[in-house]
C-alpha cells in the first residue's frame, strides 16, 4: 500500500526566503507523486507531478520538487517566497494502474510574513 | 473551457438524513472522482466513476454511493448521515481510461456539509 507523510503541519517563512515543504512516501513499486495547493475556500490545484521521467520537476508559480528514491522523498521548494504563496499544500501518491485513487498527506499550511 | 462546478456550496443536515451532492465535470473530461476532506485533514478518496461505472472505491461504507450520467456529470449520495460525515466534499474530473491514471485532477471548490 502507498502512503505519504508530510513533515510539519505548519511552516512559516519571511517574504523572499526559501520555501521547503517536506514529503516522504512509501510505495512498493515506482509511484507517481504530486503536489497540490489549496487556497482558502477553494478546491485543490495541481502544482507539479513526477511520473518517472526527470527527477527534478518544475511546476507553476516557481515551485519545483526533486524525486529522491534513496530517501523516498519528494520535497517541494521555491527559492523566494511571495505573500501570494500562503496556502495549504498537499503531497499525494498514486500508481499508474490505481484507477484514479490519489492518497494525500495531511497537508502543510504555509504562512508568509512580510 | 468550463471548470468543475459543485452544488450546493454549503448545506446543513441532521443525523439520519440523506444528502445528494452534484458535480459537473470539466468540458471533455470522462472521469469523476469524489473526495472527503475533514477539517484539518488531507482529502480521502471515496470513489471514482469512469463512463458511468464505478472504477475504484476507497474505504467508505455502502451508504456512500454515486452516479455518473451520460454527460459525465456526477452525484454523491450519503444515506443515514452521521456527525462524522461533516466535511468538505470535493469533486475532481480528469481525462483517463479505466486502467490508467494520470493523477492530474481538476477540482471543484467543494460542498461543505455540516451534520448536526
Amino acid at each position: 500500500a502507498q502512503s505519504v507523510t508530510q513533515l510539519g503541519s505548519h511552516v512559516s517563512v519571511s517574504e523572499g526566503a526559501l520555501v521547503l515543504l517536506r514529503c516522504n512516501y512509501s510505495s512498493s513499486v515506482p509511484p507517481y507523486l504530486f503536489w497540490y495547493v489549496q487556497y482558502p475556500n477553494q478546491g485543490l490545484q495541481l502544482l507539479l507531478k513526477y511520473t518517472s521521467a526527470a527527477t527534478l520537476v518544475k511546476g507553476i508559480n516557481g515551485f519545483e520538487a526533486e524525486f529522491k528514491k534513496s530517501e523516498t522523498s519528494f520535497h517541494l521548494t521555491k527559492p523566494s517566497a511571495h505573500m501570494s504563496d500562503a496556502a495549504e499544500y498537499f503531497c499525494a501518491v498514486t500508481l499508474y494502474n490505481q484507477g484514479g485513487k490519489l492518497i494525500f498527506g495531511q497537508g502543510t499550511e504555509l504562512s508568509v510574513k512580510p | 473551457e468550463t471548470g468543475v462546478t459543485q452544488s450546493p456550496t454549503h448545506l446543513i443536515k441532521t443525523r439520519g438524513q440523506q444528502v445528494t451532492l452534484r458535480c459537473s465535470s470539466q468540458s471533455g473530461h470522462n472521469t469523476v472522482s469524489w473526495y472527503q476532506q475533514a477539517l484539518g485533514q488531507g482529502p480521502q478518496f471515496i470513489f471514482q466513476y469512469y463512463r458511468e461505472e464505478e472504477n475504484g472505491r476507497g474505504n467508505f461504507p455502502p451508504r456512500f454511493s454515486g452516479l455518473q450520467f451520460p454527460n459525465y456529470s456526477s452525484e454523491l449520495n450519503v444515506n443515514a448521515l452521521e456527525l462524522d460525515d461533516s466535511a468538505l466534499y470535493l469533486c475532481a474530473s480528469s481525462l483517463d481510461s479505466r486502467r490508467t491514471n494520470t493523477g492530474e485532477l481538476f477540482f471543484g471548490e467543494g460542498s461543505r456539509l455540516t451534520v448536526l
